[in-house]
């Protein structure tokens, strides 16, 4: 257990939806990523927050956000979901962003499915 | 931009025995970290193994070694006494001191035979 969680764990939803995905960080890390896990583009990442403030972005769509609350946890959005959208969404988290001691544990995941 | 190449996909081995996972690199940049990550079948990303670019020496947890040749951009993963619970996807990963995102290999798939 890598002491980042993730809520839900398995969502299924429809074309043209919303859905929001929560990370919360392991106790003391300042920093969340977020990355996808699709069949055809690998584990790429989106997004980057630390301590509030967007950090680092990557091959996030338009249609996505995220934002990083007081607490620290993290949430994921998605919008007008196509059928592309299908992967598995992981949280990541750090003490700090970047430099030495930065190592990031990933939570369990959340497994979206677009029908 | 930065690249990670896992040109294997699958591989074999075992058990007890030993196997190496190639990975190589593309950068230009000096400061940089490399990760290996392993994802059994329950998904989870689980580091292994890191290494910093500036050490010489080849970092080593337990059964887990790598071989970090920097000059020719390799990192491979060495897995000594495979364990049936070795079987899973190993990630290849690279970052730089500066900037956090993690940049991943395709992954390779190595089942453990008993």
């Amino acid at each position: 257990d890598s002491g980042v969680t993730q809520t839900p764990k398995h969502l299924i939803t429809a074309t043209g939806q919303r859905v929001t995905l929560r990370c919360s960080p392991r106790s003391g890390d300042l920093s969340v990523y977020w990355y996808q896990q699709s069949l055809d583009q690998g584990l790429q990442f989106l997004i980057q927050y630390y301590n509030g403030e967007e950090r680092a972005k990557g091959n996030i769509l338009e249609r996505f956000s995220a934002q990083q609350f007081p607490d620290l946890h993290s949430e994921l959005n998605l919008s007008s979901l196509e059928l592309g959208d299908s992967a598995l969404y992981f949280c990541a988290s750090s003490v700090t962003s970047g430099g030495l001691q930065e190592t990031q544990y990933f939570g369990p995941g959340t497994r979206l499915l677009v029908l | 931009a930065q690249t990670v190449t896992q040109s294997q996909p699958e591989m074999s081995v075992q058990e007890a025995e030993t196997v190496t996972l190639s990975c190589t690199y593309d950068t230009s940049e000096s400061d940089y970290y490399l990760f290996w990550y392993k994802q059994p079948p329950s998904r989870q990303m689980i580091l292994v193994i890191r290494q910093e670019a500036y050490k010489q020496q080849n970092a080593t947890e337990n059964r887990f070694s790598v071989n970090f040749q920097k000059a020719a951009k390799s990192f491979s993963l060495k897995i000594s006494d495979s364990q049936l619970g070795d079987a899973a996807m190993y990630f290849c990963a690279y970052r730089t001191g500066a900037n956090s995102k993690l940049t991943f290999g395709k992954g390779i798939t190595l089942s453990v035979r008993p």
